[in-house]
């Protein structure tokens, strides 16, 4: 059964930490999105890779958060440093198909971070 | 004017009735259209997608996108109790943007 995993489950941080956040597509897959969830933005894309390179960012506040795929089987979203506001679930999806298919999207189960 | 605008519900249905969930859009560039389910605590799943205007039907669930009138449709026939969650729908557009609604909440009251 094939499926996206992410660790961790929960983080609660202060203010100021550093959190980093890990992702595992399913295998062959070669889109990996970063997603940001809220009660009042609702679902958020904040990045995208497509072949382990970044192709759209746009979403993501540069100054502190920053993504990566070191390898195929690794996706990383850190936060550096954090802010109350950075309180969500997050999650990671990665899909299929390469140019032009975001339509069909597999997600994880989240990370739901919490900083105080 | 919102992209995308979805009614945050909670719709509440009785179990066996068919449950109509909506979107509608601003942005005629959106050619892919979506619709994720969400239960609590968990990650959105993908039901279906449909490519332009028309239908799709997948057992239970019956997709609809009207292009003129940037309106898509989910119907769920014979609902049942588990059917209850949050539905997102979403689009993608020609230059790979993509946009989720805020979700209705759905109780299938038994």
């Amino acid at each position: 059964d094939a499926r996206v995993t992410q660790t961790p489950r929960h983080k609660v941080t202060e203010m100021g930490q550093e959190v980093t956040m890990r992702c595992q597509p399913i295998l062959g897959h070669n889109t990996v999105f970063w997603y940001r969830q809220t009660m009042m933005q609702g679902l958020e894309l904040l990045a995208y890779f497509r072949n382990r390179a970044p192709l759209d960012d746009s979403g993501m506040p540069k100054d502190r958060f920053s993504a990566e795929m070191p390898d195929a089987t690794l996706a990383t979203l850190k936060i550096q440093p954090s802010e109350p506001r950075d309180s969500a679930v997050y999650f990671c999806a990665s899909g299929p198909y390469p140019s032009g298919s975001l339509h069909e999207q597999y997600f994880g189960p989240g990370t739901r971070l919490t900083v105080t | 004017q919102k992209e995308v605008e979805q009614d945050p519900g909670p719709l509440s249905v009785p179990e066996g009735a068919i449950v109509s969930l909506n979107c509608t859009y601003s942005n005629s560039a959106f050619q892919y259209f979506m619709w994720y389910r969400q239960y609590s605590r968990k990650g959105p799943e993908l039901l279906m997608y449909t490519y332009s205007s028309g239908n799709k039907e997948d057992g239970r669930f019956t997709a609809q996108v009207d292009k003129s009138s940037k309106y898509i449709s989910l119907f769920i026939r014979d609902s049942q109790p588990s059917d209850s969650a949050t539905y997102l729908c979403a689009m993608q557009s020609r230059d790979d943007k993509i946009i989720f609604g805020k979700g209705t909440r759905l109780h299938i009251l038994p």
